[in-house]
C-alpha cells in the first residue's frame, strides 16, 4: 500500500505559469513533511519543511501548506522558470525513538516549456 | 563544504560481480543513511548508522547486501553477486543527528548487465 501519494504524476506548464503539486499520505506518526527537488541525475535538494498542523511556508517562488488532520500537503510554484523542470518529491518523516525514517512519494515530474 | 560525496557516480557491472559503493558524509554529521531509488519502487530506505554503529537495517535485502561504516568519514554499501534487479540509483544522506534534516549526495547509478 502506497503510504505517500503524489499527484499529478507528471505536469507540463509554460514558463511563467503557476502550478500546484499535491501530496496525500497515510504515514503515522507524521512528524514532519518535506518537499524535495530532484534534477535529473542529481541528489535531492530540500525546498521546504512543514512540521505543525496547518503550517504554511514560503521560500522564494515556492510555498507549501500542510493539513495534518487531512494528511495532505500542497506545493505551489509561482512564475515557473525553465530551471524548475525536475521531479518534486514529497517525503514524510515518521520519527521513531532515534531517527526520522523517511517515507517517500513517487514524485511529480514537472516540465516547464518555453 | 562539499556536501555528501558519493563515488563512483556511475558503475556498470556484469551479473554475478561484486559492487562497492562509497559515501563520504558531511564533516561533523553523526548519522548516515542509505537509500535506493528505482523507477518502479521510487525511493526506499535501506539502512542507517549513528556514530558509525548500525542502528536500523530493516530495508536491506537479506542476502547479498551489506553496509559498513569503518570510520566517521566514510560508509560503504556492498552488493555481492549483483543481479539485474539491483540496478538502481543508490543515494547516501547524512545529518547532524538521526532526527535532523538529511542532506543527500548525488547518488551512484548502478547498472547490472
Amino acid at each position: 500500500k502506497t503510504q505517500v501519494e503524489q499527484s499529478p504524476q507528471s505536469l507540463v506548464v509554460r514558463q511563467g505559469e503557476n502550478c500546484v503539486l499535491q501530496c496525500n499520505y497515510s504515514v503515522t506518526p507524521d512528524n514532519h513533511l518535506r518537499w524535495f527537488k530532484q534534477d535529473t541525475g542529481k541528489g535531492l535538494v530540500s525546498l521546504t519543511v512543514l512540521v505543525h498542523e496547518n503550517d504554511k511556508t514560503s521560500n522564494g517562488r515556492y510555498s507549501a501548506t500542510l493539513d495534518k488532520d487531512a494528511k495532505h500537503s500542497t506545493l505551489h510554484i509561482t512564475a515557473t522558470l525553465l530551471d524548475d523542470t525536475a521531479t518534486y518529491i514529497c517525503v514524510v518523516g515518521a520519527e521513531s525513538s532515534s531517527f526520522s525514517k523517511l517515507v517517500f512519494g513517487q514524485g511529480t515530474s514537472l516540465s516547464v516549456v518555453p | 563544504n562539499a556536501g555528501v560525496i558519493q563515488t563512483p557516480r556511475h558503475k556498470v557491472t556484469g551479473k554475478g560481480q561484486e559492487a562497492t559503493l562509497w559515501c563520504e558524509p558531511i564533516s561533523g554529521h553523526s548519522a548516515v543513511f542509505w537509500y535506493r531509488q528505482t523507477i518502479v519502487q521510487g525511493l526506499e530506505f535501506l539502512t542507517y548508522f549513528r556514530n558509525q554503529a548500525p542502528i536500523d537495517d530493516s530495508g536491506m535485502p537479506k542476502e547479498r547486501f551489506s553496509a559498513q561504516m569503518p570510520n566517521q568519514s566514510h560508509s560503504t554499501l556492498k552488493i555481492q553477486s549483483t543481479q539485474p534487479q539491483d540496478s538502481a540509483v543508490y543515494l547516501c544522506a547524512s545529518s547532524w543527528t538521526g532526527i535532523a534534516e538529511q542532506f543527500f549526495g548525488p547518488g551512484t547509478r548502478l547498472t547490472v548487465l
